[in-house]
């Protein structure tokens, strides 16, 4: 079984500081991970995914995580906010090595950005 | 590439009515699902499928009915609407774990 915790439900930073949005996971398999972005009634948009390989993955828009195996985290990071990056935020896991996986999301983060 | 198609966009119910949601992809994926938005809830699944003929109940089935029989669609059917199942609802197709979403639909259940 797979699941997974946003631990922050909202998170507010000021326009040119890092973010950091915080995600832990829990899985029976190999997971795959992935980051997507909700802006305010809108589709969902695939920031980025880690499936195997490099525990780093970079993703659009500057954004970036790192798959911690220890830590059961998959943290989601940017050097310097932009207003544009006013949004929800959805941690999502899966089994890696299955067609007919469950797809669980987390709760959500809303990430504020102040001038 | 059309991806996945929902429709309609937005509805307006009046409680006990019945209607269906329609979700079409175009990509041959086996795997399709069905997922319900809510402020502060993340999306919760309702319904998934694994194949053409075969459908499963996710975390939150009650009032829901699906059916799969073709790998391209996959509708979800609400036998009779409830204030409760006011909602965003995102159908999506996966292959290998990565999900590629619908654009929505905003239903509202008075």
């Amino acid at each position: 079984a797979q699941s997974v915790t946003q631990l922050d439900s909202h998170v507010s930073v000021s326009e040119g500081t890092p973010v950091l949005l915080r995600c832990n996971y829990s899985s029976s398999y190999s997971p795959s991970l992935f980051w997507y972005v909700q802006h305010p009634n809108k589709g969902l948009q695939l920031l980025l995914k880690y499936t195997s390989a490099a525990t780093l993955v970079k993703g659009i828009n500057g954004f970036e995580a790192e798959f911690k195996k220890s830590e059961t985290s998959f943290h989601l990071t940017k050097p310097s906010a932009h207003m544009s990056d006013a949004a929800e935020y959805f941690c999502v896991v899966s089994a890696r090595y299955s067609s007919a996986s469950k797809i669980i999301f987390g709760s959500g983060t809303r990430l504020s950005i102040r001038p | 590439n059309a991806g996945v198609t929902q429709t309609p966009k937005f509805q307006v119910l009046k409680t006990g009515q019945s209607m269906t949601l329609q979700c079409a992809q175009d990509m041959n994926h086996e795997y399709m699902s069905w997922y319900r938005q809510d402020p502060g809830m993340g999306l919760r699944l309702i319904h998934y499928s694994v194949g053409a003929g075969i459908t499963d109940q996710g975390e939150v089935p009650n009032g829901y009915n699906v059916s799969r029989s073709t790998t391209e669609d996959f509708p979800l059917r609400l036998l009779s609407a409830a204030p409760s199942q006011t909602s965003v609802y995102f159908c999506a197709s996966s292959y290998r774990a990565e999900a590629f979403f619908g654009q929505g639909t905003r239903l509202t259940v008075v």
